[in-house]
């Protein structure tokens, strides 16, 4: 359903390294896309989080994004109870006239 | 500092179109991308479409021949109509500011987001 895949779930805890991947193809992340990341907080809206490998202004550096072939994937480290959020990556696909696309979103737990 | 927020019906019955508008505040609308997406209660995120303040647009595949994305520069707004609704455009419907520079394309503002509900 969603041009991205990531997994449903991933937990970790206080204090540890954390990563969510982000699985694409050769129309998006494979042709060259970037991939940016978005937090959730619950009742929230998403929020930017890394646009390809750069972090707006007030995201901590323990947030990073990396990119390889046709995935790619976002690393938490010192993991904090604030940081349990859903987390989305989204690229732009190049098929049919091009398009933004979206993964189906990563449900990040602080055990 | 650049601030979105949408309105519209609350409220939508199906076969009808829904409405929405962004206003821009702080800011001005030219010179930028806009963007509406989606979220279905309990799912994931769901682009819609965007559009230069020029007027040109681009939108969703699977949604493409329903959606018409406008915008009012007098006004500093953007709207969306959707049209022909069922239960599944039921969803939480946000209005974004779409950075569009050389290939990359992400979102760097975002409104609260506005809840439409399709029922009769």
């Amino acid at each position: 359903q969603f041009v991205l895949t990531q997994p449903p779930s991933v937990s970790g805890a206080p204090g540890q390294r954390v990563t969510i991947s982000c699985t694409g193809s050769s129309s998006n992340i494979g042709a060259g896309y970037d991939v940016h990341w978005y937090q959730q907080l619950p009742g929230t809206a998403p929020k930017l989080l890394i646009y390809g490998h750069n972090r707006p202004s007030g995201v901590p550096d323990r947030f990073s994004g990396s990119k390889s072939d046709t995935s790619a994937s976002l690393a938490i480290t010192g993991l904090q109870a604030e940081d349990e959020a859903d987390y989305y990556c989204q690229s732009y696909d190049s098929s049919l006239s091009g398009y933004v696309v979206f993964g189906g979103g990563t449900k990040l737990t602080v055990l | 500092q650049v601030q979105l927020q949408e309105s519209g019906p609350g409220l939508v019955k199906p076969s009808e179109t829904l409405s929405l508008t962004c206003t821009v505040s702080g800011g001005s609308i030219s010179s930028y991308y806009w963007t509406w997406i989606r979220q279905p209660p309990g799912k994931g995120l769901e682009w819609i479409g965007y559009i230069y303040y020029s007027g040109s647009t681009n939108y969703n595949p699977p949604l493409k021949s329903r959606v018409t994305i406008s915008v009012d520069t007098s006004k500093n707004q953007f709207s969306l109509k959707l049209s022909s609704v069922t239960a599944a455009d039921t969803a939480v419907y946000y209005c974004a500011r779409q950075v569009v520079v050389r290939g990359v394309y992400y979102m760097d503002v975002w409104g609260k987001g506005t809840t439409v509900t399709v029922s009769s």
